[in-house]
């Protein structure tokens, strides 16, 4: 039992470039979540799903899109990188609304 | 705008003392309470739930209080040791929403 991971742990991109993050639950958790880490900023949702096949904007949604094509996998994309995006990306998933929330370890982003 | 306030960024408590770290939210709605405790490099973990229907739930040496009326919860931690050195975060949700609400966090330091 793994819990959630994520795919990259580390990555540098050129402003401008695109890629994916992926998340990988095997709790079978209805709903998955994309938080991003900035110092003094807390953890703010970017989007989430509530089930496979829905997605919904967060806080922070411009920049990303996110899919949820499997219920185990929740993907987060950027399409042109800039450097405000330079952050940690945390994903997170939990059975439902009241269900406790289990983290990725994150993926370190830098956008040069 | 901050839903979730932690207004203290930093907190130094000697082991053994007792530890509290304060949250206070301003969404009537919120309904239900958690703290998560991160290290450095990281995923969050849960630590502690409460639900509005309650004032306070223990686990341990760790207790949440939760004040409906000042919109304010506490979680306490004694006695205090330096492995809970982390920084704590304070969340929320409601019956409106479907993710959690993330406060900036408090840096514990627990010095020998």
């Amino acid at each position: 039992n793994a819990g959630v991971t994520q795919t990259p742990k580390f990555r540098v991109l050129k402003t401008g470039q695109s890629m994916t993050l992926l998340c990988a639950q095997d709790m079978n958790h209805e709903y998955m979540y994309w938080y991003r880490q900035d110092p003094g900023m807390g953890l703010r949702l970017i989007h989430y799903s509530v089930g496979e096949g829905t997605t919904a904007k967060g806080e922070v949604p411009d920049g990303y899109n996110v899919s949820r094509l499997k219920k185990q996998n929740f993907l987060l994309g950027l399409e042109s990188a800039a450097p405000s995006q330079t952050s940690v990306y945390f994903c997170a998933s939990s059975y439902d609304r009241l269900g406790q929330v289990y983290f990725g370890p994150g993926t370190r982003l830098t956008v040069l | 705008d901050q839903q979730v306030k932690q207004n203290s960024p930093s907190l130094s408590v000697q082991e053994g003392r007792i530890s509290i770290l304060n949250c206070d939210y301003t969404n009537s709605m919120f309904d239900y309470f958690l703290w998560y405790k991160k290290y450095p490099a990281e995923g969050p973990t849960f630590l502690i739930s409460i639900s509005s229907i309650k004032d306070k739930n223990e686990d341990g040496r760790f207790t949440v209080f939760l004040n409906k009326s000042a919109k304010h919860l506490s979680l306490h931690i004694v006695p205090s040791q330096p492995g809970d050195s982390a920084v704590y975060f304070c969340a929320a949700s409601g019956n409106s929403g479907y993710a959690l609400n993330f406060g900036k966090g408090t840096s514990l330091l627990v010095t020998p």
